[in-house]
């Protein structure tokens, strides 16, 4: 059964720094595609960006490019979303999903279960 | 990017009844639409994968119609247990984007 297990809810201060992740298991970590995706009752669902594991290939939403880094460690299976400077509009839930390919339909066949972040001084 | 305007953003029905769920997107994205189901506290679940095809452990009472620019998500005879949001995706571009939601609640 494929899982992915994301870490805990965070609250952090504006400028502190933070790194999340997303644990995948039941399938070959580094033969998918993986995104982060994030909610927030304003904006509804976002694409943050996708990783590639198995060649750390990685892509940005256009809202997203500078503001986070996606990252992966193959060893643990384990994929990173990570924010260098926070601010509190990066208050929201995100989820990481496992992107199937099915040529030419693409679509997200697993979600983790969220992390909510929230930054407030 | 791609802009999908999902509509309604919220809908009442009860058991029993069929409804409609729309999404239109900025721009012609074929059938590259896929259709998810959400529940509070839960992870989202693919119902509906290039705009009309049925994930395997989707009930048969949820269907999808739509190509280019127009798109549609059937429920007929909801269920207690279809009570939850459901949200569009176009995966024409890999810049994924997603509708807004629609809330599904009991009347």
């Amino acid at each position: 059964e494929v899982q992915l297990v994301q870490s805990g809810a965070e609250v952090k201060k504006p400028g502190e720094s933070l790194r999340i992740s997303c644990e995948g298991s039941g399938y070959i970590f580094t033969d998918y595609w993986l995104a982060w995706v994030r909610q927030t009752p304003g904006k509804g669902l976002e694409w943050v960006g996708s990783l590639y594991p198995g060649d750390s290939d990685v892509r940005y939403g256009p809202s997203f490019q500078g503001q986070v880094t996606i990252s992966a460690d193959k060893s643990t299976n384990t994929a990173y979303l990570q924010w260098g400077s926070l601010k509190a509009s990066d208050t929201a839930t995100y989820y990481c999903a496992k992107i199937r390919q099915l040529p030419p339909h693409n679509w997200f066949d697993s979600w983790g279960q969220g992390t909510l972040v929230t930054v407030s001084s | 990017d791609i802009q999908m305007t999902q509509s309604p953003s919220s809908l009442s029905a009860s058991v029993g009844d069929t409804v409609t769920i729309t999404c239109r997107a900025s721009q012609n994205i074929r059938r590259y639409l896929n259709w998810y189901q959400h529940k509070p506290g839960k992870a989202p679940d693919l119902l509906i994968y290039g705009a009309s095809i049925l994930e395997g452990g989707a009930p048969s009472r949820f269907s999808g119609t739509g190509s280019g620019t127009d798109f549609s998500l059937i429920i007929s005879g909801l269920q207690p247990e279809d009570f939850a949001t459901y949200f569009c995706q176009q995966a024409y571009t890999n810049e994924y984007t997603f509708g807004q939601g629609t809330t599904l609640q009991i009347k």
